[in-house]
């Protein structure tokens, strides 16, 4: 199985600041890395996909890089509505493997 | 707008059987596949499984194997997750999520709460 790692597990943020999340693959997955958004009680939302592509109706703040086996999602500008985790995910094979998650909380 | 909504909560006993609905809407259910995803309590996301609303064919997280079956009911587009002989660790949140071949999850669920417990 492909072993996705993010880093940090958790970072304290201000509303305004530039937000880096990064996620290893185990292995090469080209450019097939997803993002998703999860806030307490609800069903994660998928942000990014196939690495940079932003998804329909997610703000333009958010945007992902990276190909091979390193990857990016970057927060331009931290808003109140951002403070939540992260997970990234590979769709390269299966199964289909997650990260541990990245929770971004108010500093 | 598309749309999948799950069954409610459920609370089971250690070796019994679970079976999630998720119907469904605003897309043609037949253009894409369901994964399903849980998440224990506290924890990260699982994959557990993809079936295409096609053609039926499914492809299952290794350790599930023997335990889960997926299924899907093209005429009521509604997919489904049996989970058998349950054990406490298999309380957790289960998600349905819309995704075809490329292996994103656009859209999901509501989630459906199972609880194993003697």
């Amino acid at each position: 199985d492909i072993q996705m790692t993010q880093s940090p597990s958790s970072l304290s943020a201000s509303v305004g600041d530039r937000v880096t999340v990064t996620c290893r693959a185990s292995q090469t997955i080209s450019s097939y890395l997803n993002w998703y958004q999860q806030k307490p009680g609800k069903a994660p939302k998928l942000l990014i996909y196939a690495a940079s592509s932003l998804q329909s109706g997610v703000p333009s703040r958010f945007s992902g890089s990276g190909s091979g086996t390193d990857f990016t999602l970057t927060i331009s500008s931290l808003q109140p509505e951002d403070f939540a985790t992260y997970y990234c995910q590979q769709s390269y094979a299966t199964p289909r493997t997650f990260g541990q998650g990245t929770k971004v909380e108010v500093k | 707008q598309v749309q999948l909504v799950q069954s409610g909560a459920e609370v089971k006993k250690p070796g019994a059987s679970v079976k999630v609905s998720c119907k469904a809407s605003g897309y043609t259910f037949t253009s894409d596949g369901i994964n399903w995803v849980r998440q224990a309590p506290g924890q990260g996301l699982e994959w557990m499984g993809w079936i295409s609303a096609y053609t039926g064919n499914t492809n299952y997280a290794q350790k599930l194997q023997g335990r889960v079956t997926m299924t899907t009911d093209t005429s009521t587009s509604t997919a489904y997750m049996e989970l058998r002989s349950l054990r406490s660790d298999d309380t957790a949140v289960y998600y349905c999520a819309r995704g075809g071949s490329l292996g994103w999850f656009d859209t999901w669920g509501q989630g459906t709460l199972v609880t194993v417990s003697s």
